[in-house]
């Protein structure tokens, strides 16, 4: 059984960094592509990042380009989201997704983890 | 990188079909044939219902199927069941390895 499992979401103030992670199990970690998604409480998904199989291909969103960076430990079966300068309008609960092939759609996605951005 | 335009709500009673409508643009929905459509129950994660515009992942319903004509993807639930009632996300894929989703749609089953 798939399982994606986020922490490390929290309050943290504006212009602070938080590292979201994503513990994987049930599938081959390291042959999958995968995603964030992050979505603002009661509205809608937002894609956010996503990245390949060994970590050396990345893509962004324009709203987090510079600011997150997407990676990932195939010897921990763990995606990671390191986000620096953080906005109140970063915050959102931020779910990992697993893509279903190379760059096709997620797939399975996690129960989330919130990020509050607040003084 | 705008959203995808779907209504904000639609509803129809129990045995009734409703359609969700996904609008985007050629650089979206109309320029590739990867649009996906998810459920999402309050609290839950969000449960993959058809990808590659009209496909059925094994252990979803015949009752929901897709489709697309030019820059506009659809979603149709035919058939309403009460467990149906959730928000749904279209996504398309956007180009140069990114996606973007749609504002979502509540469903209400009267």
């Amino acid at each position: 059984e798939v399982q994606l499992v986020e922490s490390g979401g929290g309050l943290v103030q504006p212009g602070g960094s938080l590292r979201l992670s994503c513990a994987a199990s049930g599938f081959p970690f390291s042959s999958y592509w995968m995603h964030w998604v992050r979505q603002t409480p009661g509205k809608g998904l937002v894609w956010v990042s996503r990245i390949n199989t060994d970590g050396s291909g990345t893509s962004y969103a324009d709203s987090v380009k510079g600011r997150f960076t997407i990676s990932r430990d195939n010897a921990k079966n763990t995606l990671y989201l390191q986000m620096k300068g953080l906005r109140g309008e970063d915050t959102a609960v931020y779910y990992c997704a697993r893509d279903k092939g190379y760059g096709d759609y997620p797939d399975y996605w996690g129960q989330g983890t919130l990020v509050t951005v607040s003084s | 990188q705008s959203a995808l335009t779907q209504p904000r709500s639609v509803s129809g009673s129990p045995g009734q079909s409703v359609t969700i409508s996904c609008t985007g643009t050629n650089s979206d929905v109309g320029g590739y044939n990867s649009v996906t459509w998810y459920q999402q129950h309050p609290g839950k994660a969000p449960k993959l219902m058809i990808h590659d515009v009209s496909e059925r992942p094994s252990g979803v319903p015949d009752r929901f199927s897709g489709s697309k004509s030019g820059n506009t993807a659809s979603l149709t639930i035919s058939g309403l069941q009460a467990e149906d009632e959730a928000d749904y996300y279209c996504c398309s894929f956007a180009g140069s390895y990114t996606w973007v989703f749609g504002g979502g749609t509540e469903l209400t089953v009267l």
